[in-house]
């Protein structure tokens, strides 16, 4: 398996722009999760799905964010309109049923926003 | 509140000494702890997991301990490599949400030739 795939892995914008970023978790994982990661605060939880469902988006900022899971293989994580203090770099993780705190992350997306 | 703490913050090494990472948590009840490592430019990988029952866990040259009474957890590194530079991340499951983990700051080491 080639793991969790993120795209893309870098992504510089402007301001205002909306933003789009997309994550393949492994096959067969139920989980999803939806982390940004920064030196100010490290990795937070943005959101997380459990077979496709959202169940806690306690952690998205504001509703600029908002993500989607159509299917157990595809998954976004949209900003609309991005601002600057968006930029960080966000990491998508899945994990199977059984250990879903074991979490196998994909190499993630750094966003800039100008 | 449920948190985890690391201490040091960051830390340098020479290559070929040994070195000690900790982690302290207030999550209860526990479930389980996880230390993950993140290189540069990458996400992070889990190394090694505790259980309350578990005292220590060794993966290589990498070995965690836990202490449930206190709360603490330390992860060793023997004979460090060049590669071994890196954050590490303690992670602590809360057992009420088990789908849902508390991740510590971080400790970034570096370890030079």
């Amino acid at each position: 398996d080639a793991g969790v795939i993120q795209s893309p892995r870098h992504e510089v914008t402007e301001m205002g722009q909306e933003v789009t970023l997309r994550c393949k978790p492994i096959s067969g994982h139920d989980y999803l999760f939806w982390y940004r990661q920064t030196m100010m605060r490290g990795l937070e939880l943005l959101i997380y799905f459990n077979n496709n469902v959202p169940i806690d988006d306690s952690g998205m900022p504001e509703d600029r964010f908002s993500a989607k899971m159509p299917n157990a293989s595809f998954s976004t994580l949209k900003i609309q309109p991005s601002e600057p203090r968006d930029s960080a770099v966000y990491f998508c993780a899945s994990s199977p049923t059984g250990t879903p705190e074991k979490l196998f992350f994909g190499s993630g997306t750094q966003l800039s926003v100008l | 509140k449920n948190q985890v703490e690391q201490s040091p913050q960051s830390l340098i090494i020479l290559e070929g000494k040994n070195c000690t990472l900790q982690c302290n948590y207030t999550v209860s009840p526990f479930s389980n702890l996880r230390w993950y490592k993140q290189d540069t430019g990458r996400g992070p990988v889990s190394l090694t997991i505790m259980t309350f029952s578990e005292n220590t866990k060794s993966n290589g040259r990498y070995t965690a301990t836990l202490d449930a009474d206190t709360k603490q957890s330390s992860l060793h590194i023997t004979a460090s490599q060049l590669s071994d530079s890196a954050s590490y991340i303690c992670v602590v499951t809360d057992k009420t949400s088990y789908d849902k983990v508390i991740f510590g700051p971080g400790t970034s080491l570096s370890v030079i030739p």
